[in-house]
């Protein structure tokens, strides 16, 4: 069974960097592509912030990075501002099944 | 600007049918695969399925939770992306998304994504 499994949430104050990780536990390791993280505010959809694992979009903070390493992606946001407060979620097109999967999401508190 | 816009939730009672569109505009909608995803009441998102361009045949994909029951349909004259809805259950209730869909060289990606449509699936 594919999955992505992320803390339930993080926190940080104004100005310092966090890290929200993704991990892949599946047996079906390798057959993921690289991750897309989305950010999605309180009764709003969700927003495309990195792609490819580490690509930001036009327009996107580069207060926002990705990178990974071995079986986990990882989403840094450095900076922390107030409007960084959101709900995060890591995503995947797994080949071997011609699915995508999404992490459970991570509830980020600026505090 | 690129823009999507969703229409056609609602209530709808258990075992019925609800159809969904997706009014897409500011890209060569013809051009992109197109996806469906929800988001139950409190819960995080899931993906239901995409369809791909015509260039690659517009083929579907879809997720176990939904194969069997839903149908995404496109009309590329149109720009709208369809989500038919069969034998609805109290567990398909959520706010659904439509999105463009990029195919990238190591990944997909969706993005932008519409503003939501809610779906009640109730008696």
């Amino acid at each position: 069974q594919s999955a992505l499994t992320q803390p339930a949430s993080v926190s940080g104050s104004p100005g310092q960097s966090i890290t929200i990780s993704c991990t892949e536990t599946s047996s079906d390791v390798g057959s993921y592509n690289l991750v897309s993280w989305y950010q999605q505010h309180p009764g709003k959809a969700p927003k495309l912030m990195i792609y490819e694992g580490s690509k930001r979009p036009s327009g996107v903070s580069n207060r926002f990075s990705g990178s990974k390493s071995g079986n986990t992606a990882s989403l840094t946001i450095s900076g922390l501002q107030a409007e960084d407060e959101a709900d995060y979620y890591c995503c995947s097109y797994v080949g071997s099944s011609a699915s995508v999967v999404f992490g459970g999401g991570t509830n980020l508190t600026v505090l | 600007e690129v823009q999507l816009v969703e229409s056609g939730g609602g209530l709808v009672q258990p075992g019925r049918s609800l159809r969904l569109s997706c009014t897409a505009s500011g890209f060569p909608f013809g051009d992109y695969a197109m996806g469906w995803f929800r988001q139950a009441p409190g819960k995080g998102l899931e993906w239901v399925g995409f369809i791909r361009s015509k260039a690659y045949g517009g083929a579907t994909e879809y997720a176990a939770s939904v194969k069997g029951r839903f149908t995404i349909s496109r009309d590329d004259s149109k720009t709208i992306v369809y989500l038919q809805m069969n034998s609805l259950k109290t567990e398909d209730t959520a706010v659904y998304y439509c999105s463009r869909v990029v195919f990238g060289d190591y990944g997909r990606w969706f993005d932008p994504w519409g503003q939501g449509n809610l779906v009640t699936v109730s008696s």
